[in-house]
């Protein structure tokens, strides 16, 4: 069975400091492991993707996740928190379906809300 | 390039009544997949289409049915409708293979159940 566990339902930083967010996964299967970013009112946008190559994963806005194997752990940093970056974030997993081993499927942690002072 | 799309925006419908919310994918994308998401939850995987079938199913009841129309575009009907009900549901779109290349997500329906 997949599952995933953010660590912090809420994480505040003041502008221009570091951003971690943390994410430890279950997986049977070798996972695919993601990041999404939800603004208030809009659908989910794709921040970075981990599919068992680099384990350091670069994705857009300055943000990055390392995947750690022996620790189940796919954390999301930023070095410095602009303003723009108060969102709610998902860390996901990815799992193959019952049909032909295709369409995967994602099982999603239940978010961290990054709130970012000015 | 138009993503994917959702209609309505929003929805208001009362116990007990039936709801259908549609959704085309993004060009290029054969699979649709719908989840819901309740309010300060993360999304849940309710179902999944491809050629016209639904392929894979989440924990859902069978209150939760879809459709998919050969140009991919899709359905998810909600019957007997439970305040429970009320979430925002979400669309995905992507392309069925063994590797995974991501997702592209609508916006959302936010349905309210009064």
């Amino acid at each position: 069975a997949q599952s995933v566990t953010q660590l912090d339902s809420h994480v505040s930083v003041s502008e221009g400091t570091p951003v971690l967010l943390r994410c430890n996964y279950s997986s049977s299967y070798s996972p695919s492991l993601f990041w999404y970013v939800q603004h208030p009112n809009k659908g989910l946008q794709l921040l970075l993707k981990y599919t068992s190559a680099a384990t350091l994963v670069k994705g857009i806005n300055g943000f990055e996740a390392e995947f750690k194997k022996s620790e189940t752990s796919f954390h999301l940093t930023k070095p410095s928190a602009h303003m723009s970056d108060a969102a709610e974030y998902f860390c996901v997993v990815s799992h193959p379906g019952s049909y032909n081993n295709a369409g995967n499927m994602l099982t999603f942690g239940g978010g961290t809300r990054l709130m970012v002072k000015p | 390039d138009a993503g994917v799309t959702q209609s309505p925006t929003h929805l208001i419908k009362t116990r007990g009544q039936q709801v259908t919310l549609r959704c085309s994918p993004k060009s290029g994308h054969d699979t649709v997949s719908w989840y819901q998401q309740a309010l300060g939850q993360g999304p849940q995987f309710i179902f999944q289409y491809y050629e016209e079938e639904e392929r894979q199913r989440g924990n859902f009841p069978d209150r939760f049915s879809g459709h998919q129309f050969p140009n991919y575009s899709s359905e998810l009907n909600v019957n007997a409708l439970l305040l429970g009900d009320s979430a925002l549901y979400l669309c995905a779109s992507s392309v069925l293979d063994r590797a995974v290349r991501g997702y592209t997500f609508g916006s959302g329906t936010r349905l309210t159940v009064v």
